[in-house]
């Protein structure tokens, strides 16, 4: 499968947990973006990487939400000290520049 | 239609019937667009696009049309099978200024059998 992947798919934790994210974007594609996907609203923007740069964070990318793409292959999205209201879906997607946006399948958070 | 919440605007359809989604966007400036299909549990999945300098696009069983001048955009399906059951995304862009996706309400297509 040469589509756009993310680990793990499931993720619950408590209260004031870290978590973290990974997504593996398609090879040849040099952006990488994080989208966050509450129940019955469409995708929002979170954060986009250009190769291993960092170029643009929503004002939704709270100081708790770190995001990386150290080598501009795969990413890692961290929420620190979680709260009720992160559980989402987060979502991955990657483009050969300025292209077709390409979705991964998801990791589904949930905070208790 | 607006959503609240969990209200997606829906849509049912006799299968093999055609079906069309609406999508008004908000920003002029938008010069691409987007339709995504998500199913339950799954990431959205790249339908068909088009840019600004045409109006009509055709794919296989899909057509997007762009209507600038009052800012909508439609998706039309045809010979609508069950396995086009999801929620349908439309998505803006400009090209040319920050690459993020706007993504509408999304809209509950249901085929019935």
């Amino acid at each position: 499968d040469t589509g756009v992947s993310q680990d793990p798919r499931h993720k619950i934790t408590k209260r004031g947990q870290n978590v973290t994210f990974r997504c593996d974007p398609i090879s040849e594609h040099n952006r990488l973006y994080w989208y966050r996907q509450t129940l019955g609203q469409g995708p929002e923007f979170l954060t986009y990487f250009q190769n291993e740069a960092q170029l643009e964070k929503s004002r939704l990318l709270s100081d708790r939400f770190s995001a990386e793409r150290p080598k501009g292959s795969f990413s890692t999205l961290e929420i620190q000290r979680t709260e009720q209201g992160d559980s989402a879906m987060y979502l991955c997607a990657s483009s050969r520049s300025q292209e077709t946006q390409y979705f991964g399948p998801g990791t589904r958070l949930l905070v208790l | 239609g607006e959503s609240v919440g969990l209200h997606l605007p829906t849509l049912s359809v006799q299968e093999g019937d055609n079906s069309i989604i609406n999508c008004a966007y908000s920003n002029s400036a938008s010069d691409y667009f987007i339709w995504y299909k998500q199913e339950s549990g799954k990431g959205p999945q790249f339908i068909i696009d088009i840019r600004s300098n045409m109006d009509k696009r055709q794919g296989q069983r899909v057509t997007v049309l762009l209507n600038k001048t009052v800012k909508h955009l439609s998706l039309q399906i045809a010979a609508t099978q069950p396995g086009d059951s999801a929620v349908y995304f439309c998505a803006e862009n400009m090209v040319t200024g920050a690459n993020n996706l706007f993504f509408g309400t999304g809209t509950r297509l249901t085929v019935i059998p």
